[in-house]
């Protein structure tokens, strides 16, 4: 089952915080976070792995709740370049396939 | 290093041709993935390929098969075409080490298909 992104979309002006949620129906392993711009390809963002093992960039943070199933994606003081298409991909128990959530839509404006 | 390479990057095919589509990995990468991009259902995974064997495969009809060769390059397979297999198709290496689970995604470009 495809894990559920929230908000779909978020506008906000440059400085402004935000976050992302994704949620899960399974027991997950790890959550993966990707940003997509336009006409591009997916680019990984940060990994969560069960246990709390976290890699990612130090502008942008993430936490991961085993209990809840739930992940969320930090981003601070934003960036026009953070502009673009936010997905997370869980991977449950039995391993080894990430399944995608919708997207959340993110636009910075100046 | 080069990053994942697709060809070809744009097809038109009409309904009930096949398409083959083709994925170079970065270099050292033994996993390659495979995922269906289309607007309503989003990113989908179509099935995963590490050193020449399948290890996982999503939820998609039998016309859609892949392979992988020895030196890591795949190809996926697209029969009898329908209007629904429109979509942008992605393919991602990753150094998949062995006892982990889903390593990080090197996405490629793409391959858009349009199928009329």
């Amino acid at each position: 089952q495809q894990p559920v992104q929230s908000p779909q979309a978020v506008i906000l002006r440059e400085g402004e915080d935000a976050v992302i949620n994704c949620s899960s129906s399974k027991a997950l392993y790890s959550v993966h976070w990707y940003r997509q711009k336009h006409g591009e390809a997916p680019v990984f963002l940060m990994i969560l792995l069960k246990g709390g093992e976290q890699k990612g960039h130090d502008k942008i943070s993430a936490s991961f709740n085993e209990k809840k199933q739930q992940s969320s994606l930090y981003l601070t003081a934003s960036q026009l370049s953070y502009s673009g298409t936010y997905f997370c991909g869980t991977e449950d128990m039995a391993g080894n396939m990430l399944t995608f959530g919708g997207g959340t839509r993110l636009m910075v404006k100046p | 290093k080069a990053g994942v390479t697709q060809t070809p990057r744009y097809l038109i095919k009409t309904r009930g041709q096949q398409v083959t589509l083709s994925c170079s990995p970065i270099s050292g990468h033994r996993s390659v993935s495979w995922y269906q991009q289309t607007p309503g259902q989003g990113l989908q995974f179509l099935f995963e390929y590490f050193s020449e064997t399948q290890r996982n495969k999503g939820n998609f009809p039998g016309r859609f098969s892949g392979r992988q060769f020895s030196n890591s390059r795949s190809e996926m397979n697209v029969s009898t075409l329908e209007l629904g297999d429109s979509a942008l198709y992605l393919c991602a290496s990753s150094l998949l080490l062995p006892g982990q689970g889903v390593d990080t995604q090197y996405f490629g470009p793409g391959t858009r298909l349009t199928v009329l």
